[in-house]
């Protein structure tokens, strides 16, 4: 069975600090994709970042920053030097290849951050 | 400007007043799907569409019944609905179907039923 771990429910930091959101997943296939996505106190959903299996290539946009590994099925989403503007919901989803467009989302991690 | 678009925004009803929650979306998408967002499960499909004409259920069909004649819309039908689909109701759509292309999410519909 897919499934999506983010054991962190809640985290709080304050500006300027580093953060680093969790995300663990099982799946048996060989093919597959992980999202990021953002749902901010508007209750929006916002897509940060799609990666698929075969690219374990970390990626940096601004101050956010992903690492993919597979050897340990984690997908952690670190923002650096984090804002007010940054506290929202993070969610962490995964896509089967052939399964329909179906995203299987974790509970997510609400993230506060305080000035 | 590309988007999805949901309508209404809030609804409160009562058991077993048919409703419709529509969805559309100007992208010329193949794949839309709705998703339903409670405290303690998380998102979780409801029913989804590859194309026109061709539907299927997610994960919680029941209760719930979807249409797609058009490429663009998508509708959400509620014959009688019930207090357990008290929730917060996001519509999804993406070119294909598939996790090679992001799903742009609708700004969701909160729907209480008492």
């Amino acid at each position: 069975a897919q499934k999506v771990t983010q054991a962190q429910t809640e985290i709080s930091v304050v500006e300027k600090e580093d953060v680093t959101l969790d995300c663990v997943y099982e799946t048996r296939d060989t093919t597959y994709y992980l999202f990021w996505y953002k749902q901010p106190p508007s209750g929006e959903l916002v897509f940060l970042i799609r990666r698929n299996s075969f690219d374990e290539q970390n990626e940096i946009s601004g101050r956010y920053s992903w690492n993919f590994q597979k050897s340990t099925s984690s997908f952690n989403f670190t923002i650096t030097a984090s804002q007010v503007v940054d506290s929202a919901v993070y969610f962490c989803a995964l896509s089967r290849y052939n399964q329909g467009g179906k995203l299987i989302f974790g509970q997510g991690t609400e993230l506060s951050v305080k000035p | 400007e590309a988007q999805v678009t949901q309508n209404p925004r809030y609804l409160i009803t009562v058991t077993g007043k048919k409703l419709t929650v529509t969805c559309s979306q100007n992208m010329n998408h193949e794949y839309m799907s709705w998703y339903r967002q409670d405290p303690g499960l998380g998102l979780r499909q409801i029913y989804y569409s590859m194309n026109v004409e061709v539907t299927d259920k997610g994960d919680v069909p029941e209760g719930y019944k979807v249409s797609r004649k058009e490429k663009r819309n998508f509708p959400l039908i509620l014959e009688s609905p019930s207090p357990n689909q008290t929730s917060l109701y996001f519509c999804a759509s993406s070119p294909q179907a598939g996790g090679l292309y992001e799903q742009y999410f609708g700004p969701g519909t909160r729907l209480t039923v008492t």
